[in-house]
């Protein structure tokens, strides 16, 4: 159950695009669609932005996306606003019942 | 409203036990798995363990299996999860989470209950 690769970091300008990516094996994010990311402000509960790696839940604007390719999921986040700063991670099903995060990406709107 | 909150955290010796406890509200408990996700000081988020709607199905990250014992109890919409044999890099906020299944997806997270484990 090793950890997934994310960037410790990413910044943007507010407007642009920026995407962080998740890098896994072939048992964990290659082997499922069950990849999602989440958002978290420090001092609150962490919020679900994707799952099954491309779907939004109700309530998260369409600026979120996501995708997968290989061992490789990524998180898009277009016309960055200033809430979006926050720290993000990703998570996938690795298989007999269990599951891994990475290790979170902390996003910096400039 | 759909809540979970957590409680029974605290500060504990190594070695010693600890359970908390999540109680969900708002929602079908028994539609649901449910799940412990852990935050250290400083750290990411960390996978702890996962529970079936029925408990028939459980799982547990490597760094507690043998160590901790996650249950329900659907009549009284409570998750738990017992701590034995714990060491100092157990402390952590410890979250639940409400999921469609055990393969993640956690759409409600409680606020957490601290744990720390220290002499």
């Amino acid at each position: 159950q090793s950890a997934l690769t994310q960037p410790p970091s990413a910044s943007g300008s507010p407007g642009q695009s920026v995407t962080i990516s998740c890098t896994g094996t072939s048992s964990d994010i290659g082997g499922y669609n069950y990849v999602s990311w989440y958002q978290h402000h420090p001092g609150k509960a962490p919020k679900l932005m994707i799952y099954e790696v491309s779907k939004r839940p109700s309530g998260v604007p369409d600026r979120f996306s996501g995708s997968k390719s290989g061992n490789t999921a990524s998180l898009t986040v277009s016309g960055l606003q200033a809430e979006d700063e926050a720290d993000y991670y990703c998570s996938s099903y690795a298989g007999s019942n269990n599951l891994v995060f990475g290790g979170g990406t902390k996003l910096t709107v400039l | 409203e759909v809540q979970l909150v957590e409680s029974g955290g605290g500060s504990v010796q190594p070695g010693r036990s600890l359970r908390v406890s999540c109680a969900a509200s708002g929602f079908t408990f028994d539609d649901y798995a449910m799940h412990w996700v852990r935050q250290a000081p400083g750290k990411g988020l960390e996978w702890v363990s996962g529970i079936s709607w029925n408990s028939d199905t459980i799982g547990y990250a490597d760094s507690v299996k043998g160590r901790f014992t996650i249950s329900r109890n659907n009549a009284k919409n409570s998750l738990y999860l017992q701590m034995n044999s714990l060491r100092a890099e157990d402390t952590a906020l410890y979250y639940c989470a409400k999921a469609p299944g055990l393969y993640g997806d956690f759409d409600v997270w409680g606020q957490g209950t601290m744990v720390t484990v220290s002499s």
